[in-house]
């Protein structure tokens, strides 16, 4: 059975410009999160979507945003790049409407923003 | 008062030893705690979950859950250096409803000496 799968894996960006960020689930599974990871703040929630629908969204300014496709999918954007968006940047799939049993996670993107 | 209190350590245990790793939570109408490890560069796995009260092992892994005192911990018995990784703590704050997310501790880092 395959992990999830995130793409791509490393990324360079500058100031200003605009990311979109990749994952697939693990087959089966409906609900993705996406968190981002930094060595100050650690891991901090940024949105869950399930069946296309985001169904619970954390701190984060407008900037960010996501979506979900009819195969569960996911893609992650953020506009207006900044320096301090400079992250290891993880999707989560999970199983079940209830995400009973936590999260499996993809091996992240890691995005620097020069 | 944050969500998920973590010592950041770093602990550091001999090999052989039993390593205990703490951690308190805010929300008491949790029902879903997790332990994810982390090793340097790869992204969180998950090893243990925790619904009742009480103890949950699994090979050398116990997890032990007080809701009274909103406190979980897990303990590692006959540390390798394989052990040695940042351990999260997690729970899934909002109950089991459909608006629910994980909220991860700023992990302890864990150091098993040989």
């Amino acid at each position: 059975k395959a992990g999830v799968t995130q793409t791509p894996r490393y990324l360079i960006k500058t100031r200003g410009q605009q990311v979109t960020l990749s994952c697939s689930p693990i087959s089966g599974h409906r609900s993705v999160s996406w968190y981002q990871q930094t060595p100050g703040q650690g891991l901090q929630f940024l949105f869950e979507y399930f069946s296309e629908t985001q169904r619970n969204k954390g701190n984060f300014p407008g900037r960010f945003s996501g979506r979900q496709f009819s195969n569960s999918r996911s893609e992650m954007n953020v506009s207006t790049l900044e320096l301090g968006d400079s992250a290891l940047y993880l999707c989560a799939s999970s199983s079940g409407y209830e995400t009973a049993y936590g999260y499996t996670f993809g091996s992240g993107t890691r995005l620097t923003v020069v | 008062q944050k969500e998920v209190e973590q010592n950041s350590g770093p602990l550091s245990v001999p090999e052989g030893a039993i390593a205990s790793l703490n951690c308190t939570y805010s929300d008491r109408g949790s029902q879903s705690f997790f332990w994810y490890r982390q090793y340097s560069g790869k992204s969180p796995e998950l090893i243990m979950f925790i619904y009742s009260n009480g103890d949950k092992e699994d090979g050398r892994f116990t997890a032990q859950l007080n809701k009274a005192s909103q406190y979980v911990s897990l303990l590692i018995r006959d540390s390798q250096p394989s052990d040695s990784a940042t351990y999260l703590c997690a729970f899934r704050l909002g109950g089991y409803s459909s608006a629910s997310k994980i909220i991860f501790g700023s992990g302890t880092r864990l150091s098993i000496r040989p």
